[in-house]
């Protein structure tokens, strides 16, 4: 079974703080994908990375940016967080083809204060 | 117009019933599409996956793809109360470098009446 972890089930940051969301993957999967989900917005893609060291902006991701330096790790970044940030953080990954049949992890439910 | 719409419901559907649930897109070029089911406090998972017009059944689920229309839609046989969860139909996109991607609907959450 595909296995998506994520390294925080609840975090809760101070506006203005640097936070780094990890996300690993142990099926060797090429494509990654970082979500978030709010109320009556669904889930909207932020950033997505189909090869080590490569990554694509996805919908919104102003005030993000994501690191992929290890094909099994993606990594999201909120330079400086902001309370409209506060959020659910949804990971996923998904093997070459066909893209969209994807894995999520558990999520990281962020607060920003 | 939204890229992917669903109804956001509340659906009620007894138990036994047929529940039906749809789906419209409006990317004409769009050639892949998924439902995914997520439980209350859980992760999306996937369920199905259609990429041709026409039916495509697995055990009490079936999807319905028509591309003519912009449509698809899941039905769910014999529906059970573990059946009851929110329900995000994905269509796929091609991003401004070619690259492939989804959207995701806002969901359909489904209540399953014993």
């Amino acid at each position: 079974d595909v296995k998506v972890t994520q390294s925080s089930r609840y975090l809760v940051k101070r506006t203005g703080e640097k936070v780094f969301l990890e996300c690993v993957q142990d099926m060797d999967h090429e494509n990654m994908f970082w979500y978030r989900q709010d109320p009556g917005l669904g889930l909207r893609l932020i950033y997505f990375s189909y090869d080590v060291k490569m990554k694509e902006k996805g919908d919104i991701p102003e005030g993000y940016s994501v690191s992929r330096e290890k094909k099994e790790r993606f990594s999201l970044i909120l330079e400086s967080a902001s309370t409209n940030q506060t959020s659910m953080y949804l990971c996923a990954s998904s093997s070459g083809t066909p893209v969209g049949e994807q894995f999520f992890g558990p999520g990281t439910r962020l607060t920003v204060l | 117009q939204k890229e992917v719409e669903q109804n956001s419901g509340p659906l009620s559907v007894p138990e036994g019933a047929i529940a039906s649930l749809n789906c419209t897109y409006s990317d004409r070029g769009s050639q892949s599409f998924f439902w995914y089911r997520q439980y209350s406090g859980k992760s999306p998972e996937l369920i199905m996956s259609i990429y041709s017009n026409g039916d495509k059944e697995d055990g009490r689920f079936t999807a319905q793809l028509n591309k003519a229309s912009q449509y698809v839609s899941l039905l769910i046989r014999d529906s059970q109360p573990s059946d009851s969860a929110t329900y995000l139909c994905a269509v796929n996109r091609l991003s401004n470098f070619g690259n492939e991607k989804l959207t995701f609907g806002t969901g359909t959450r489904l209540t399953i009446i014993p």
